[in-house]
């Protein structure tokens, strides 16, 4: 089975940089996703990591290294939309489809 | 181009009753995920289909089934509601099993009371 874990709070300010951890244990591995959802709504793809190394996209980059089972998301320039809860999910390696999800990281950026 | 559309939005049920959700895929999408998400957690996967079968089952009684439509459309079914099923649920969409990308709908607010 898959196990992921993830801070469950963080508090950073507005126009800063924050690192938001993701550590999983799996029985298969096919690419580790982040993902963002704001109160009610849907959750939305934010990155996809196969390799190890960073990704970067714009104001966010993903890192992995699967020798250690270690995912971090970064977010720089923080704007007070970023506040949210951001999801580590582990993508199983027989079928693409079905994701293990962390319990999400709520983000609160204050001014 | 419509994305993932769920309905209903909310829903109230008692105890004891069956309830069905809806999910359309994106446009061209062909395969559909559902995944119930409890307050504070994290998404949980339930099953996909693709090809109208279930290709895929997560950690779910068999009180939850599904099914898939020749349009690609699907419906989620739970029998005999529980307390513990009240939940968001989720549908994602992605072109083929092996998509690397699953766009999710909106959901379907479940309270069971």
């Amino acid at each position: 089975g898959q196990n992921i874990d993830q801070p469950t709070e963080m508090t950073a300010t507005e126009g800063a940089i924050v690192q938001i951890n993701c550590t999983y244990q799996t029985s298969g591995f096919n690419g580790l996703f982040w993902y963002q959802q704001h109160a009610g709504e849907a959750p939305t793809f934010l990155s996809y990591n196969v390799l190890d190394g960073l990704e970067e996209k714009g104001r966010f980059s993903s890192f992995l290294s699967r020798s250690k089972g270690y995912s971090y998301l970064l977010l720089k320039e923080l704007q007070m939309k970023d506040s949210a809860s951001y999801l580590c999910a582990v993508r199983d390696n027989t079928n693409a489809g079905k994701s293990t999800f962390g319990d999400g990281t709520t983000l609160t950026v204050k001014p | 181009d419509a994305g993932v559309t769920q309905s209903p939005t909310h829903l109230i049920k008692t105890r004891g009753q069956q309830v069905t959700l809806r999910c359309s895929p994106k446009s061209g999408h062909d395969t559909v995920s559902w995944y119930q998400q409890a307050l504070g957690q994290g998404p949980q996967f339930i099953f996909q289909y693709y090809e109208e079968e279930e290709r895929q089952r997560g950690n779910f009684p068999d009180r939850f089934s599904g099914h898939q439509f020749p349009n690609y459309s699907s419906e989620l079914n739970v029998n005999a509601l529980l307390l513990g099923d009240s939940a968001l649920y989720l549908c994602a969409s992605s072109l083929g099993t092996t998509s690397l990308e699953a766009f999710f709908g909106q959901g379907t607010r479940l309270t069971v009371v």
